[in-house]
């Protein structure tokens, strides 16, 4: 089976600006996942979908973050505006379920300058 | 607050030996937990599952425990081989609370 998709691999952007990333998760899983790795540490969720809706977003930071699961299947997270903490790698991972394991996309590695 | 540690940020050991990895938690009470094994450049890649009512899961080579009491869980890789060096992460989940947390990883290096 294809693995999951995401696009694009890298990104630079200036501070302040607005950057999206994609997501295609394995066909059939219900759910998704967004990530941050920094540098040095873990992957840090930030937001968690079942099918098309949000079962946890408690570390996601709101004022600047935004996510959607498109019909259950695409997903797109959005910074608006970039700081410049933001540098890290956004990781994807899908599963069949909740309690099963993650398969995870490349990432996206953004750069804030 | 909610704390998972991983032993160390680096292990080196020799080909053949056994290694082992700790993840330790406070403050969490998981119903399962992951490991994964990380590549520079690339996303994590599932080993091993295990749930809270299970001692023991073994895959080939890996073998993981489960200690809710001590908060702890080791992971073990034997007869290691150089290709098994690489980050290696503890994952924790609860159900329906959908509380999901990695810790920071381990950096292994398998020196032939």
């Amino acid at each position: 089976e294809a693995g999951v998709a995401q696009s694009p691999r890298y990104k630079i952007i200036e501070k302040r600006q607005s950057v999206a990333f994609w997501c295609n998760p394995i066909s059939g899983h219900a759910t998704l996942y967004w990530y941050q790795q920094i540098l040095g540490q873990g992957p840090k969720l930030l937001i968690q979908f079942q099918n098309n809706g949000v079962v946890d977003d408690s570390q996601l930071p709101k004022d600047r973050f935004s996510a959607e699961r498109l019909k259950g299947v695409d997903s797109t997270l959005k910074i608006q505006p970039a700081k410049l903490e933001d540098s890290a790698v956004y990781l994807c991972a899908s599963s069949r379920r909740t309690d099963n394991e993650q398969f995870f996309g490349p990432g996206t590695r953004l750069t804030v300058l | 607050s909610q704390k998972i540690e991983q032993n160390s940020e680096a292990l080196n050991i020799q080909e053949g030996k056994t290694a082992t990895l700790t993840c330790n938690y406070t403050n969490y009470s998981p119903a399962y937990l992951q490991w994964y094994r990380q590549d520079p450049g690339r996303g994590p890649v599932f080993l091993l599952l295990i749930r809270e009512n299970e001692k023991e899961k073994r895959k080939e080579r890996l073998k993981v425990t489960f200690d809710t009491t001590l908060k702890q869980s080791l992971f073990h890789i034997t007869a290691s081989q150089p290709a098994d060096s690489a980050t290696y992460l503890c994952a924790l989940d609860r159900y329906n609370n959908n509380d999901m947390r990695f810790g920071a990883g381990t950096r292994l290096t398998v020196k032939p």
